[in-house]
């Protein structure tokens, strides 16, 4: 079986754009995580859905959004782009409501710049 | 609420000598524990995970990590390390709905031949 899978591998935006980021979960997974990972650091929880509802939200602003399709696909918006905004941006799937011991499972990240 | 500390940004040991990596979690609850490593230009793979089903956990490519209650440490280990282990390492908890994962900042290992 396909693992997650993220496009595009890389982005270049200048600031204030937008972009939009996608990932495929693994087939039979219903859940999707987004993370940033800023470089040296661990990743920082964005958003979880599962069944297309929102299930946690990290402290990010509001300029960062997501969605979660019928066919559990998802799409991480970020809206008027800083800087600071330059990082990897991950995907993980995971099969859903099966409570903490849930693991997920990363795609190989979207490189985003930000100039 | 949850986090995890990893102590030692960079580790670096010979090849064949033990890999000793550390992570110490705060957890109001019973804590879910992760561990994961991170390739160059690469994403996360889980190398193993604590669920309270054992306190010894074994993962993949030789490792392993001990829940330890009485020192809020889940430490990993590899016996004798090998070139292909050079990568960075991440800890994570999962917070009591598994709705959200907290990574701690990963420790960079690098073998010496």
């Amino acid at each position: 079986d396909a693992g997650v899978t993220q496009s595009p591998t890389h982005l270049i935006k200048t600031r204030g754009q937008h972009v939009t980021l996608r990932c495929s979960p693994i087939s039979g997974h219903k859940s999707v995580s987004w993370y940033q990972q800023v470089l040296g650091q661990g990743p920082q929880f964005i958003f979880q859905y599962y069944e297309k509802e929102e299930r946690g939200r990290g402290n990010f602003p509001d300029r960062f959004s997501a969605r979660q399709f019928p066919n559990y696909s998802s799409e991480l918006n970020v809206n008027a782009l800083l800087l600071g905004d330059s990082a990897l941006y991950l995907c993980a799937s995971s099969l859903g409501g099966t409570g903490p011991t849930d693991t997920q499972y990363f795609g190989p990240g979207t490189r985003l710049t930000v100039l | 609420a949850q986090s995890v500390t990893q102590l030692g940004s960079h580790v670096s040991v010979s090849e064949g000598a033990l890999v000793l990596l550390r992570c110490n979690y705060s957890s109001s609850v019973p804590p879910y524990l992760f561990w994961y490593v991170q390739y160059p230009n690469q994403g996360l793979q889980l190398l193993l995970k604590y669920t309270s089903a054992a306190t010894l956990v074994k993962g993949i490519n030789g490792f392993e990590a001990e829940f330890k209650k009485s020192e809020t440490s889940f430490h990993l280990t590899k016996p004798s390390a090998h070139m292909s282990d050079a990568a960075e390492y991440f800890c994570a908890v999962s917070d009591s709905t598994g709705n959200q994962f907290y990574f701690g900042t990963g420790t960079s290992l690098t073998v010496i031949p």
